[in-house]
Parts: C-alpha cells; sequence; structure tokens
C-alpha cells in the first residue's frame, strides 16, 4: 500500500480483556514508533523500533504494554489486562531514518 | 515528558485570515516538525526545519525558527475552512530519531 496502515480502526474491549492492536508501515521504512493520544492530548511515546536495533521501550506506561515487529516490517502492539485508562487512539508511524514521519489512521481503542 | 508546547490551544478565525501558532520547546534540537491532524486520526507532515534554518516555505504554510529563543511559529496565509484541524510541533526525544510532541494547537476557520 502506499501508506501505513493500521488495524482494527476501532476496538471495544472489557477491562480485562487483551488486545492486538497492528501497524502495517510503509515499506522499506527501517524507523516505526507506536504512540497513543487520549481525549484533546498530544501524542505520548510508547516504543520505537529502528532496523534490527534493540526497540526503545522507554515509553511504554507499564508492563502489561508489550510491541514486536517481525521481519522488520509488520508491528503489533499488545496490551494484556486492559483498564480504563487504556482508553485511546492507538497511532503507529514510520519512516526511512530521520526523515519525514508517516502515520497511519489509527486504532481507537474503548475498554469499557 | 512533553518537549515542545504549543501556543495558542485553541484559535478561531474567519476565512482569509492569516492564521499563526506558536511552539517552544526547551532542549537543543537539530530539527522541528510541523504536523496536523483532522478529526483525531493520524498526523499529516507539513514541514521539517533544520537547526541551521531560520525560514521556510511549502505554499500557504510559513515556518519560522529561532533557536536562542528555542522558539517557532508557523503562519498559515489566507486560511481556509479546510485548514481547520490540530497543529502540532514536534521535536526530536534527547539525542534520539523519537519526535516528541506538545499538546497541539486547534485551529478553526470559519467560512
Amino acid at each position: 500500500g502506499a501508506g501505513v496502515s493500521q488495524s482494527p480502526s476501532n476496538k471495544v474491549t472489557e477491562k480485562g480483556k487483551d488486545v492486538e492492536l497492528r501497524c502495517d508501515p510503509i515499506s522499506g521504512h527501517t524507523a516505526l514508533y507506536w504512540y497513543r493520544q487520549s481525549l484533546g492530548q498530544g501524542l505520548e511515546f510508547l516504543i520505537y523500533f529502528q532496523g534490527n536495533s534493540a526497540p526503545d521501550k522507554s515509553g511504554l506506561p507499564s508492563d502489561r504494554f508489550s510491541a514486536e515487529r517481525t521481519g522488520g516490517s509488520v508491528s503489533t502492539l499488545t496490551i494484556q489486562r486492559t483498564q480504563q485508562e487504556d482508553s485511546a487512539v492507538y497511532l503507529c508511524a514510520s519512516s526511512l531514518g530521520d526523515s519525514s514521519r508517516y502515520f497511519g489512521p489509527g486504532t481507537r481503542l474503548t475498554v469499557l | 515528558s512533553q518537549q515542545g508546547e504549543e501556543d495558542p490551544q485553541a484559535l478561531s478565525i474567519q476565512e482569509g485570515e492569516n492564521a499563526t501558532m506558536n511552539c517552544s520547546y526547551k532542549t537543543s534540537i537539530n530539527n522541528l516538525q510541523w504536523y496536523r491532524q483532522n478529526s483525531g486520526r493520524g498526523l499529516v507532515h507539513l514541514i521539517l526545519i533544520r537547526s541551521n534554518e531560520r525560514e521556510k516555505h511549502s505554499g500557504r504554510l510559513r515556518v519560522t525558527l529561532d533557536t536562542s529563543k528555542k522558539s517557532s511559529s508557523l503562519l498559515i496565509t489566507a486560511s481556509r475552512a479546510a485548514d481547520t484541524a490540530s497543529y502540532f510541533c514536534a521535536t526530536p526525544r534527547g539525542g534520539s530519531y523519537i519526535p516528541t510532541f506538545g499538546r497541539g494547537t486547534s485551529l478553526i476557520v470559519h467560512p
């Protein structure tokens, strides 16, 4: 595809359930970023992948959050035992090094 | 923690007027980027300005950077209703390639 895609676009889950959010970056982009945005707020950095280097996980808010990037392409963000405060829009972006970041449309997560 | 902060938080103008948004940041940077976000979804990259640049143009957009004041401004000239969106500045986190974002300026352009 031409841009970054994310799935699902919307996810409603019950408190305590696990969720997986997927990001397909632009082909060839070596860097991949996950952010989350709560209503009316700025973007909160979560995790950064760059090539084969160890990811920068310093933004993950708790050990319930994890992410992986398989084959240097697709990434999955997993939230275990979801809480209501996890409700937000989760945004993925990719870039070629330090160039412009291209964002996906986001996944809106609602935890009931 | 947030590196950049936009000002004002909200801006409401009439079509045809100019809109100016400001961004202040805390530590030295090698570049600063501006993004637009429509309807709380994906962000669109607008302009990247490097630390050795003072001004950059792209269509109706003009970005300035003053590294001595650690501030940047985004000017949208002859605004249109379609410019209604939130605008964010982003600066690198520490010495990394990770952009950090402020809370944004919400711009409303009335037709």
